[in-house]
Formats: structure tokens, sequence, C-alpha cells
């Protein structure tokens, strides 16, 4: 099992541009999450859903927009870039049970330049 | 509202030495869970244990242990016989029941010397 992938690991965009950050989970959990982590910050949350055709804001949803369309994907779209979406973004998943513990992909780092 | 606060920004220690991080939080609710997650240089984040508000048993996982208090709100790790390979930045986070969303500190960056 693979877990919870994330493409690209890192990129570099220009502002205004746009662009998909791509995750993919095989752990058939109905939960993911997306992050952002700033320097030496703690993780925000970006957007998150609890099954396909579910999405709601998180902390942080400005520039930022998702879809659900299956259970394994959960891509994130940012549109017109700015410096301020510079970042880490991490995607998670979770079972959505009791506890609720959440998995996290190894991340994206991008630049907006 | 909710908060979880880590105070120590960084921590330097040499290796076999024992090491306490702290995590302190704020919630109204009386049902919540705890969590600790490990950040390597590598960068992905590593679940490393959660809690929840009516077990205060202190847990043990080798060289890690944990303790939870509800009277002073602080669930802190400790690490015993610290090694290089602990060299991480390690995240407290909370989540309420009636919510899917984690609460994060901002970290402590633990750097273990030989």
């Amino acid at each position: 099992n693979a877990g919870v992938t994330q493409t690209p690991k890192f990129h570099i965009l220009k502002i205004g541009q746009s662009m998909t950050l791509q995750c993919t989970q095989d752990m058939n959990h109905n939960y993911m999450y997306w992050y952002r982590q700033d320097p030496g910050m703690g993780l925000k949350l970006i957007y998150y859903s609890v099954g396909a055709g579910i999405t709601d804001k998180g902390e942080v949803p400005n520039g930022y927009n998702v879809s659900r369309s299956t259970t394994e994907d959960f891509p994130l779209r940012l549109e017109l870039a700015a410096p301020s979406q510079t970042s880490v973004y991490f995607c998670a998943t979770s079972r959505g049970d009791t506890y609720n513990e959440q998995f996290f992909g190894p991340g994206t780092r991008l630049t907006v330049l | 509202a909710q908060k979880v606060t880590q105070a120590q920004t960084e921590i330097s220690v040499v290796e076999k030495e024992d090491v306490t991080l702290d995590c302190v939080y704020e919630t109204r609710d009386t049902t919540y869970y705890l969590f600790w997650y490990k950040q390597p240089p590598s960068g992905e984040l590593v679940f490393l244990i959660r809690r929840n508000s009516f077990d205060e048993q202190n847990e043990i996982s080798g060289r890690y242990s944990w303790n939870f208090q509800k009277s002073t709100s602080s669930f802190n790790f400790t690490i015993t016989a610290s090694q290089v390979v602990d060299s991480a930045v390690y995240f407290c986070a909370l989540r309420s029941y009636n919510t899917d969303k984690l609460i994060f500190g901002t970290g402590t960056r633990l750097q273990v010397f030989p």
C-alpha cells in the first residue's frame, strides 16, 4: 500500500498562475484534508472532505478550491497564485471513526514568485 | 475556543539525555482527543500517539512516554535516552469529539547532538 501520495513534490509557480496539487490515497479512508504549513508554524486546515461529493472549508480556504469526485482523490486547486501561498502543503486522510487520527502524505513544497 | 500551546520552540540535547516536550491545550469540551506527531527532516508527519480525555493513564512505548494530566490541561511527551534519530519537529494536536478538525500547536524542534 502506498498510503497517501502527493504530486508534485516541489513546484515553482509565477504570480497569477494556477495549478492543481494532487492527492491520492489507497487506504479506503472516507475523510481527506488539505493543510498548509508555513515556516515555524503548525499546520492550518484549508479544506476537508468527509466523503465523495462533500467538501467543507477549513481555517484558511481563501485562494483555494477543492473537489472530491472519488474516495481516492482530493485535488487542491490554486487560482491566481500569490506569494502568500508559498508554503508546504500536506494532504491527510482518516477513517472517520471515534479517534479519527490522521495520516499524512509527504507534502508538496510550493514557491510562488 | 480551542488552542494548543507548545511553548518550547527549540530544544537541544546531547545524545542519551532525557528530554520532555510540553503541550498545553485549551478546550471547553469534556470529550476530546489529543495527538502527537513527529516531523523528521524528510518532512512527512508521522503519527505517534492518541489519547482520549477519559483516559489519563500514562503510556510508554519503548523510549517514548506520555503524561496526560487533565488538571493542568497538559499532554507532555518524554523521550528517554535520546538518540540522533529523534531529531525532528514534534507537534501536539487537539480534536474535539464533535468535529473532524485537528488544531495543531506550533511545534517544538528537537535537536539531538552526538
